[in-house]
């Protein structure tokens, strides 16, 4: 079982409209969580972080945390064609703050 | 004001040179990190250090070899390149959880 798993893609969604990316981890000790976007040809950004169970929103963005289930979701509203990039789930896993893994990335395309 | 800086942004040499990836970064974190993105995306932690010292050593041949000269730099020298090493390298650092990559470098070995 891989540390982090998300599914590849590409998810298509209409323009305006709710995207969800979904990702799940195998190490229950997992402390933090982060979403990263990564347009073709950049470097990953980090856009949000979240390290309680819940949601955490900024802007269009929510995070949604769900450590029983080992689930960790980010919903972009209101989605635009620019939102278009691969978005890349981190979990730090336990042992250190330094150790985090990245999935490999869920391929967003926002269709106009 | 790059906060992560690298160079070369692109490098394209043949198999057995040599080479050198250099990273800064002005953030003023403790911890700095190589990783190595494939062209299937993967992304994946090679190396880190913490304040100069080397913290992280995942599998990786000893033909790479990183070095801070102090916890604002991380050099990453390459020995004997291999065709599979092509692949897009970037150094990020964090004060904690949170990465901070730089530009990257796509490095091409021929």
């Amino acid at each position: 079982q891989k540390e982090v798993e998300q599914n590849s893609g590409p998810l298509s969604v209409p323009e305006g409209a709710i995207a969800s990316l979904n990702c799940t981890y195998s190490d229950r000790g997992s402390q933090s969580f982060f979403w990263y976007r990564q347009y073709s040809g950049k470097s990953p950004e980090l856009i949000m972080s979240i390290y309680s169970n819940g949601d955490k929103e900024d802007g269009r963005f929510t995070a949604q945390l769900n450590k029983a289930s080992q689930y960790v979701s980010l919903l972009i509203r209101d989605s635009q064609p620019s939102d278009s990039a691969t978005y890349l789930c981190a979990v730090r896993l336990g042992g250190g703050y330094q150790k985090v893994t990245f999935g490999i990335g869920t391929k967003l395309q926002v269709i106009p | 004001d790059t906060a992560v800086s690298q160079t070369p942004k692109y490098l394209v040499t043949q198999m057995g040179n040599d080479k050198s990836i250099k990273c800064e970064q002005n953030l003023g974190h403790d911890t700095m990190y190589w990783y190595k993105q494939d062209s299937k995306k993967f992304l994946k932690i090679m190396f880190s250090y913490n304040n100069k010292e080397l913290i992280i050593n995942e599998t990786v041949p000893n033909r790479f070899s990183p070095k801070s000269p102090d916890k604002a730099h991380l050099n990453l020298h390459i020995n004997s390149l291999e065709l599979g090493d092509s692949a897009v390298y970037f150094c990020a650092s964090s004060q904690e959880g949170e990465r901070y990559f730089g530009p990257g470098t796509r490095l091409t070995v021929t």
